[in-house]
């Protein structure tokens, strides 16, 4: 079935820090991926949606500057998580839908981020 | 590898009851999240479940055994607002999400 990747896996960075994370469709084209921060048994909140092509559509109280997102082909989209703080250490996952079914999300396996 | 199997669709009854399985092959093991999710929202955690046996909450009910790799989504009382789509999602030692690709589920009248 369609995979979904996320690169890395886990991030340990200090304050003030920049980290990129990557969200590969491994099978499939995707013009839209979606991004979501999980904090532990809660449900997934959606940061932003990556469109490719265009700006990132972000959900209200998500600061834009601070979460640069770029879709930068139509397997490819990355979140920037810029001069990072303790309170940004989060689980992060994607999810895209492919072109051909776009009704069905696949999720990829998350990053772990470690704000110091 | 690493795998997670459930159901592509199950149709049931408007205040029946349904079971959603769902079975899993991790490297190691840290735990079984189910989501539920509506066409075009984020996904909304309904359980999860690390030592086995049933955990109730509600109309919501979510089994595990880890000797079988397996789960279940148990949901009573069936209404039409939970026409939906459940996914079961495992961790894996690495604290990794290891997804499936989600039970469409549609309730009749």
């Amino acid at each position: 079935g369609a995979v979904v990747s996320q690169h890395p896996s886990r991030v340990i960075c200090k304050s003030g820090t920049s980290v990129k994370i990557e969200c590969r469709s491994l099978d499939f084209q995707a013009t839209t991926m979606f991004w979501y921060r999980q904090f532990p048994k809660q449900s997934l909140m959606l940061m932003a949606t990556s469109n490719e092509g265009s700006k990132a559509t972000y959900e209200q109280g998500v600061e834009k500057d601070k979460f640069l997102i770029n879709h930068a082909s139509l397997t490819l989209s990355t979140l920037t998580v810029t001069s990072a703080h303790p309170e940004d250490s989060s689980f992060y996952i994607c999810s895209a839908p492919p072109l051909a079914d776009v009704e069905t999300q696949y999720f990829g396996p998350g990053t772990r981020l470690l704000v110091l | 590898g690493q795998n997670i199997d459930q159901p592509t669709e199950m149709t049931a009854t408007e205040g029946a009851i349904v079971q959603i399985n769902c079975t899993y092959q991790t490297s190691g093991f840290n735990g079984l999240f189910w989501y539920q999710q509506h066409a075009g929202e984020a996904p909304t955690f309904l359980s999860y479940n690390v030592l086995d046996g049933l955990e109730e909450k509600g109309r919501f009910s979510s089994f595990l055994s880890r000797s079988k790799g397996y789960s279940y989504l148990l949901l009573k009382e069936l209404q039409m607002k939970d026409s939906a789509s459940y996914l079961c999602a495992a961790m894996d030692s690495n604290y990794q999400l290891i997804w499936g690709a989600g039970t469409k589920l549609i309730i009749k009248p």
